[in-house]
């Protein structure tokens, strides 16, 4: 059966400092990846979307970036996190890449971040 | 553009009652899936249901049902003789049938059931 891994649960970190959030898929292969942030009430952003190794699109401009090193790991990043960017951190994959018809998404734990 | 409107931004019930929760959306695609997924407090989302475009037939599962209205460009979801365990936010999504599949979710429905 396929599992996605996401992690940290939860982190804090301060101003300026620098992010890597990990999300492994497991029991399937080339899957759709996907990046959505959740602020505090509010609904699901859409951050960065990948249907390939190296293949990021990206949907809002930010302080992030996203990297698909291998066919199954998703990796958020920034540099220098802002205030702003604290929220809840969920990945999703999808096990459909490529046309055709869409498929559910599966949600990984996610991460809360809290930036200080 | 696509978009998906959940007017209801809470909602809060007794125990047993019956409560829908409206979804409304917007493309210019044919061809389209609709989505409908719960946050418990954890935080995970889990899946409910998928419904294509073509397919109009209403679902039941359990307590849960769903009404797709074509016509009226919306996606209801009432949960029957709900329960405390209920109690979670519900995003109504969108996908379109394409390279990349790109999920548009509504604000959310936060619901409470209290006992």
């Amino acid at each position: 059966s396929q599992t996605i891994h996401q992690w940290p649960a939860t982190l804090v970190q301060p101003v300026g400092s620098p992010l890597s959030l990990e999300c492994t898929v497991e029991g399937t292969s080339n899957p759709n990846l996907y990046w959505y942030r959740q602020a505090a009430g509010r609904g699901l952003q859409l951050l960065f979307y990948s249907v390939g190794i190296g293949q990021i699109s990206s949907e809002v401009p930010q302080n992030l970036s996203a990297s698909r090193p291998q066919d199954r790991q998703f990796i958020l990043s920034s540099k220098k996190l802002l205030l702003s960017d604290s929220g809840f951190y969920l990945c999703a994959w999808s096990p459909l890449s490529g046309q055709g018809p869409a498929t559910e998404a599966f949600f990984g734990q996610g991460t809360r971040l809290t930036v200080v | 553009a696509q978009k998906v409107t959940q007017a209801q931004t809470e909602i809060s019930v007794v125990e047993k009652e019956d409560v829908t929760l409206d979804c409304v959306y917007e493309t210019r695609d044919t061809t389209y899936y609709l989505f409908w997924y719960k946050q418990p407090p954890s935080g995970e989302l889990v899946f409910l249901i998928r419904r294509n475009s073509f397919d109009e037939q209403n679902e039941i599962s359990g307590r849960y049902s769903w009404n797709f209205q074509k016509s009226t460009s919306s996606f209801n979801f009432t949960i029957t003789a709900s329960q405390v365990v209920d109690s979670a936010v519900y995003f109504c999504a969108l996908a379109r049938d394409n390279y990349g599949q790109n999920f548009v979710f509504g604000p959310g429905t936060r619901l409470s059931v209290l006992p």
